[in-house]
C-alpha cells in the first residue's frame, strides 16, 4: 500500500520563526490535506491542497499564516509562519489512497510534532 | 472547527472484555471511517464504511454505518493490551463526486489492563 512520509518528525522552534513541513506520497494523488492536532485534542482540517491551484483553507486558517505548496501530484509542504506557543501542535499530512477516486479513504503520515518556545 | 460527538471519552477495561464506542452527528455523512492513533504516530485507518446500514469487520473490530447516516459505532471484541490508544471516528462528505472534508470525532481513549 502507498506510504505517506512527513518530515521533520518533530522540531522545537523559537517564537517568531517559521517551520516548513514536507509531505511525500509514494503514489500520485489529486488532493492532499493538512490537519492540526492540538495537545490532547482531535484533528482539525487546515486546508486542502490541489495540484495546480491554490489551497482551500478552512474557517480560522489563513494563507499568510499557513502557506501551502503543491508543486506536483506526490508532494506538498505546509509552512507555519510567525510561530507562537499556541502553534505547538502535531501537524498531519494526509491523502486519499485507494483504487477508486470515489471510495478511497484518507490515510495519514506520522505527523510533525512542533513545539514553540 | 466542526467535530462529531464521540462517546465515551475514555474507557478503562480489563483484557478480554468487549468494547463499544459510537459517534453521532447532526449532519448526514456518506462515508464513516474509524482510526486508531498510538502516541507519537499519525492515525491509522481501521475500517471504512460507505453505505448506510453497512456492517464491516476487520479481525476483532466491527463497525456499522447507521441507517440514518448520522451515526456509527465501533466494537472491539476480546480486547488485548495492544488495543490501547485513541480511537477516532470520522465522517466524510463528498460533493459532486469529489471526495473532501473529513470531520473527526472527539476521540475515545482506551486503556486495557492486562
Amino acid at each position: 500500500s502507498a506510504v505517506i512520509s512527513q518530515k521533520p518528525s518533530r522540531d522545537i522552534c523559537q517564537r517568531g520563526t517559521s517551520l516548513t513541513i514536507q509531505c511525500q506520497v509514494d503514489s500520485q494523488v489529486t488532493m492532499m490535506f493538512w490537519y492540526r492536532q492540538q495537545p490532547g485534542q482531535s484533528l482539525t482540517l487546515i486546508a486542502t491542497a490541489n495540484q495546480g491551484s491554490e489551497a482551500t483553507y478552512e474557517s480560522g486558517f489563513v494563507i499568510d499564516k499557513f502557506p501551502i505548496s503543491r508543486p506536483n501530484l506526490t508532494f506538498s509542504t505546509l509552512t507555519v509562519s510567525n510561530l507562537s506557543p499556541e502553534d505547538s501542535s502535531i501537524y498531519l499530512c494526509s491523502a486519499l489512497l485507494g483504487p477508486s477516486s470515489y471510495n478511497s479513504p484518507l490515510h495519514f503520515g506520522n505527523g510533525t510534532r512542533l513545539t514553540v518556545t | 472547527g466542526q467535530q462529531l460527538n464521540q462517546s465515551p471519552q475514555s474507557m478503562f477495561i480489563q483484557e478480554g472484555e468487549d468494547v463499544s464506542m459510537n459517534c453521532t452527528s447532526s449532519s448526514i455523512f456518506n462515508t464513516w471511517l474509524w482510526y486508531k492513533q498510538d502516541p507519537g504516530e499519525g492515525p491509522v485507518l481501521l475500517i471504512a464504511l460507505y453505505k448506510a446500514g453497512e456492517l464491516t469487520s476487520n479481525g476483532r473490530l466491527t463497525a456499522q454505518f447507521g441507517i440514518t447516516r448520522k451515526d456509527s459505532f465501533l466494537n472491539i471484541s476480546a480486547s488485548i493490551p495492544s488495543d490501547v490508544g485513541i480511537y477516532f471516528c470520522a465522517g466524510q462528505l463528498r460533493y459532486g463526486g469529489a471526495t473532501n472534508k473529513l470531520i473527526f470525532g472527539t476521540g475515545t481513549l482506551l486503556a486495557v489492563q492486562p
